[in-house]
């Protein structure tokens, strides 16, 4: 099976800007989580889809939303770039949404805002 | 909130030796996961074990095992016959009953030949 994909791997964009950031699921996996990783904060989670559905999410300001197709394929959207924002986005997937279900990650999204 | 402390940012370790990575958390729950992450240099992020609070018995993984102390909420990683291919960041983690998982600051693991 293949991995967790996401695309793109690497981005460059200026302050005020909007991104959007695709993260496709192991095939099968129903579940979707986002998470940020900055040398300084280390790894926060963002939040959590299932079934298309937010379930969970992190304590980040509104600019951060995410959504989560039928085909359980996610996508975040930063809106109005900071330089902070500046990190790697992870996204993992597992099969349900269990307590305690092993996340299976992607190699993550390399963003840099200017 | 609970909390996730990894108090060794970097450790050494020489080939073929054994390392412990330390993790401590806070929580007032009694019902949870914990878990230990490997992500090597520019590679994915894998799950390396997890172990879950209502089990006594502590998880192992061939090379990999835990030392689990509910009362002392500690949680550390012991790699037996370390490997080359085991330097990477590991990150402790924590799932409890909001499902979010909370990770530690990470501890980088280097590997001397």
């Amino acid at each position: 099976k293949a991995g967790v994909t996401q695309t793109p791997r690497y981005l460059i964009k200026t302050r005020g800007q909007q991104v959007t950031l695709s993260c496709s699921p192991i095939s099968g996996h129903r579940s979707v989580s986002w998470y940020q990783q900055t040398p300084g904060q280390g790894l926060q989670f963002l939040f959590e889809y299932f079934s298309e559905t937010q379930r969970n999410k992190g304590n980040f300001p509104g600019r951060f939303s995410g959504r989560q197709f039928s085909n359980s394929r996610s996508e975040m959207n930063v809106s109005t770039l900071e330089l902070g924002d500046s990190a790697l986005y992870l996204c993992a997937s597992s099969l349900v949404l269990t307590k305690g279900e092993t996340q299976y990650f992607g190699p993550g999204t390399r963003l840099l805002v200017l | 909130a609970q909390t996730v402390t990894q108090s060794q940012p970097e450790m050494s370790v020489q080939e073929a030796e054994t390392v412990t990575l330390s993790c401590t958390y806070d929580t007032s729950e009694s019902d949870y996961y914990l878990f230990w992450y490997k992500q090597p240099p520019s590679r994915q992020m894998i799950l390396v074990i997890r172990q879950e609070a209502y089990k006594q018995q502590n998880a192992t993984e061939n090379r990999f095992s835990v030392n689990f102390q509910k009362a002392a909420k500690s949680f550390s990683l012991k790699i037996s016959d370390s490997q080359l291919g085991d330097a990477a960041m590991y990150f402790c983690a924590y799932t409890g009953r909001d499902d979010k998982i909370i990770f530690g600051k990470g501890t980088r693991l280097h590997i001397l030949p």
